[in-house]
Formats: C-alpha cells, structure tokens, sequence
C-alpha cells in the first residue's frame, strides 16, 4: 500500500537559516505531489505543487523539489520567519484515483526569533 | 469568493448521542472531502463526494458514520451513538475536478465526546 514518511520531530531553526523539510514515498510513482501549512486549529492551506517532470518549483522563498528515483520530495524555505512556525505536510495523489489525496502525517517547524 | 466554512466551530456532546456536521465548499467546486485528524496527528480520510455522489467511502471508521451532500454543494457529516473514541477535528475539503486538485480546506469542527 501507499505511505508516505515525514519526520514526526520538530525541527527548530534560527531565523534567517534556510529550512529543509523532507517527504518520502514508496509503492507508488504519483504525477504530482503537494505541500501544505497547518497552523494550530486550523485547517491545512495549500503552497505548493510539483509534477513528476518538474525537479524544482519556487514561489518566493519556497522551494519544492522532486526526485522520482529517491522517492523523495524536499521543501526548503529560505531567509525563514518566526512567522513560518507551523506543520507542513506533504500529499501526493492516491494510486486508485487522481483526484484524491494521500497526506504524510506533517513535521513541525519552529523558527527561533 | 468565500473559502470553505464548516459548523459549528466547536461541539462538545454527550457520549451515545447524535451530532451532525456541516460543510459549505466552494462554489463550483465539484470534489468535497471529509477528513478527521485526532490530536497531533495526521489527516484521516474518510469519505470522497463528486458531485451528489460517494464514489469513495472507504475510510469511514464505522456505520455508525455516514454523510450525504445535496445540489453539489452543502454537505453534511453525521455520528451516531457518539463515542469518546470519536473525538478529533473533523475537517473539510473542496475541489475543482481538474487537475492539480489542489484542495482547499475549511477551518474544521473540533468534535468533543464526554
């Protein structure tokens, strides 16, 4: 079956440092694969989306990048904030159905002023 | 246009009772999404609406768990014989049916079970 891995420990950064998070997957090649923010007690927003033909994708100071051979998505945001302290998650399309989303289970970031 | 709202915010019900959630999605939106995510954990998918329709119930825990979505648009997420065990936010989801089916979130329903 499908799985997804992202590391369930905080990672705590300096602000100003550049922030890696890391998604992994087996048992499946998706097409594309999303990260999301989620902020306490709400809801997940999307950020970002990358295809399998795509190695990189940025937008401001995130960058995604994909490697269908290591099965494994990285989510890096430069110059970070104290204002970036959330979970992010990452999501890729489930092997029955396109349109339906598998989600990893998110990793805390903490950014130190 | 407005995002996605769910209702109510919070519910706080008596272990055994009934509770009905509430989802509005965005409009034209043709996907809705249930999830249930328990405390620090991650999103559990329960039920996958295109249009009026369930194609996908697969992750819906028990029979006690059903939902139904009318005129493609409102929908509702109803519990039966509520138990402590069902205690968790109950978020929802909307999309276009194209792709990247990138979906969009509502703030959720804290569920809590005494």
């Amino acid at each position: 079956s499908q799985k997804i891995e992202q590391n369930s420990e905080a990672l705590n950064i300096q602000e100003g440092k550049t922030a890696t998070l890391t998604c992994n997957y087996t048992n499946y090649s998706p097409a594309y694969l999303q990260w999301y923010r989620q902020d306490p007690g709400r809801g997940p927003v999307f950020l970002l989306l990358i295809r399998e033909n795509e190695k990189e994708k940025r937008k401001e100071r995130l960058k995604v990048t994909f490697d269908t051979t290591l099965k494994q998505s990285l989510f890096h945001i430069t110059a970070s904030q104290p204002a970036d302290s959330a979970t992010y998650l990452c999501a890729l399309e489930r092997m029955d159905s396109s349109y339906k989303l598998i989600f990893g289970s998110g990793t805390r970031l903490l950014v130190r002023p | 246009g407005a995002g996605v709202s769910q209702s109510p915010s919070n519910k706080v019900t008596e272990k055994g009772k009934d509770v009905e959630l509430r989802c509005d999605p965005i409009s034209g939106h043709t996907a809705l999404y249930w999830y249930r995510q328990r405390l620090g954990q991650g999103l559990e998918f329960l039920i996958y609406f295109q249009g009026n329709s369930a194609p996908d119930k697969s992750g819906l825990p028990s029979d006690r768990f059903s939902a139904e979505r009318t005129g493609e648009s409102v929908s509702t997420l109803t519990i039966q014989r509520t138990q402590q065990e069902d205690s968790a936010v109950y978020l929802c989801a909307s999309s276009s049916f194209q792709v990247p089916y990138e979906q969009y979130f509502g703030p959720g329903t804290r569920l809590t079970v005494t």
